[in-house]
């Protein structure tokens, strides 16, 4: 079946550091990938996404490139700020499996000024 | 425009009673999901509802949760008999046309608490 593996958190970085969250799927076919986020207090909200192979999503200075060679979505940003601590979770959707997001179990991410 | 709501935002009830939960969606959303995130864990599906197709139920976990969809509107997540496994934050998502790469769109969520 659907499962989605991302990195284990909470990870801890500086203000202006590099950031990488894996993210590792298995799905048969061509699923359509998602990072969501949910900042303190807010409701879960679309960061990026990918609906097809070697697409990169982007937004808010965070990129992902859906990789189907090595069914992966990892999610990066060059220079991380207070205010992107949060949670991330990686999902996936394909109708193969029914008509659902499955989600990662999540990333806390707390960035240090 | 509005975005998605859910009501209450709050729950907390005894075991062994039961609860409502509701969920407006965007209007003129045709898919609606409900979601379940436990303490620490992902969200896990629960149900969804397109159109006027019978709903995919097969995310509930056991038949004391139940769910309505007023037409393209409203829904009602009912949760019978309460657990304290029942204990989590209940999401409700819709999206335009319940596509395979459209946005979700989700609610603040309803934090349940069973004691």
């Amino acid at each position: 079946g659907n499962s989605v593996t991302q990195m284990e958190g909470p990870v801890t970085l500086s203000e202006e550091a590099f950031l990488t969250i894996n993210c590792t799927y298995t799905a048969t076919g061509y699923p359509s990938l998602f990072w969501y986020v949910q900042y303190p207090g807010e409701g879960l909200q679309l960061l990026l996404k990918a609906t097809k192979a070697d697409d990169k999503g982007s937004n808010k200075g965070f990129e992902a490139t859906y990789r189907k060679e090595t069914t992966s979505f990892h999610l990066e940003k060059g220079s991380v700020q207070v205010s992107d601590s949060a949670v991330y979770f990686c999902a996936l959707h394909s109708m193969e499996y029914g008509n659902k997001l499955v989600f990662g179990a999540g990333t806390i991410l707390r960035v240090k000024s | 425009g509005a975005g998605v709501s859910q009501s209450p935002s709050n729950k907390v009830t005894e075991k062994g009673k039961d609860v409502e939960l509701r969920c407006d969606p965007i209007s003129g959303h045709t898919a609606l999901y409900w979601y379940r995130q436990r303490l620490g864990q992902g969200l896990e599906f629960l149900i969804y509802f397109q159109g006027n197709s019978a709903p995919d139920k097969s995310g509930l976990p056991s038949d004391r949760f139940s769910a309505e969809r007023t037409g393209e509107s409203v829904s009602t997540l009912t949760i019978q008999r309460t657990q304290q496994e029942d204990s989590a934050v209940y999401l409700c998502a819709s999206s335009l046309y319940g596509r395979v790469g459209g946005e979700q769109f989700f609610g603040p969520g309803t934090r349940l608490t069973v004691l």
